[in-house]
């Protein structure tokens, strides 16, 4: 039971253009909505995160957008730079209880 | 200050043979959990520890265990290993249970022959 999906598995960007990932998820409990990134042979880095009180937060060139209703967040990244090709997650969480992770997105940005 | 540091980076063994990955937190950190990371099934949860108790559990067979020590150090068990075990374990360390910003090491490269 996958519980948070990223169905797009790759995403192909310009350099300068907006980058925006997506995540759905199905259980309404989750309160807590976090992105990783992943470079080749190093771990997941936190990126940004929100809590399900807000509907957006942004830090820099990267903003995440909340949507309860629909149970869909995304990730915008503006402008997007190739330093930002990596592997996008989206985690969620309930309360304290594990990180459910979706599937991840590879972005590529091309210079 | 150090990362989250994992040991070994690579390992190869055969069916059957058991397996102990190592983690070391970032100092302080007294939360640490384990993932398992596999093509098309992002990171999948397999347990974490705070204080050297189990908080929380994921859906994975008994065959893999976990274990925590008093600083805070951990370790997974992988038992009677097969092919599908294959996979890069990852472990993060945090604060505390239920922190949401997860420090990740950068992995055990797992593979089973």
């Amino acid at each position: 039971d996958q519980q948070v999906k990223q169905n797009s598995p790759s995403l192909s960007v310009q350099e300068g253009r907006i980058s925006i990932l997506n995540c759905d998820y199905t259980n309404s409990m989750f309160d807590y909505f976090l992105w990783y990134k992943k470079y080749p042979a190093e771990g997941p880095t936190f990126l940004i995160s929100i809590s399900s009180i807000k509907d957006k937060n942004e830090d820099g060139r990267f903003t995440v957008f909340l949507n309860k209703s629909a149970k869909h967040l995304s990730l915008h990244i503006v402008p997007s730079q190739p330093g930002d090709s990596a592997v996008y997650f989206c985690a969620a969480r309930r309360n304290t209880g594990k990180l459910i992770f979706g599937q991840g997105t590879t972005l590529q940005v091309k210079p | 200050k150090a990362g989250v540091t994992q040991t070994p980076r690579y390992l190869i063994k055969t069916r059957g043979q058991q397996v102990t990955l190592s983690c070391s937190p970032i100092s302080g950190h007294r939360s640490v959990s384990w993932y398992q990371q596999t093509p098309g099934q992002g990171l999948q949860f397999l347990f974490e520890y705070f204080s050297e108790t189990q908080r929380n559990k994921g859906n994975f067979p008994g065959r893999f265990s976990g274990r925590q020590f008093s600083n805070s150090r951990s370790e997974m068990n992988v038992s009677t290993l097969e092919l599908g075990d294959s996979a890069l374990y990852l472990c993060a360390s945090s604060l505390d249970v239920g922190t949401n910003e997860q420090f990740f090491g950068p992995g055990t490269r797992l593979t089973v022959l």
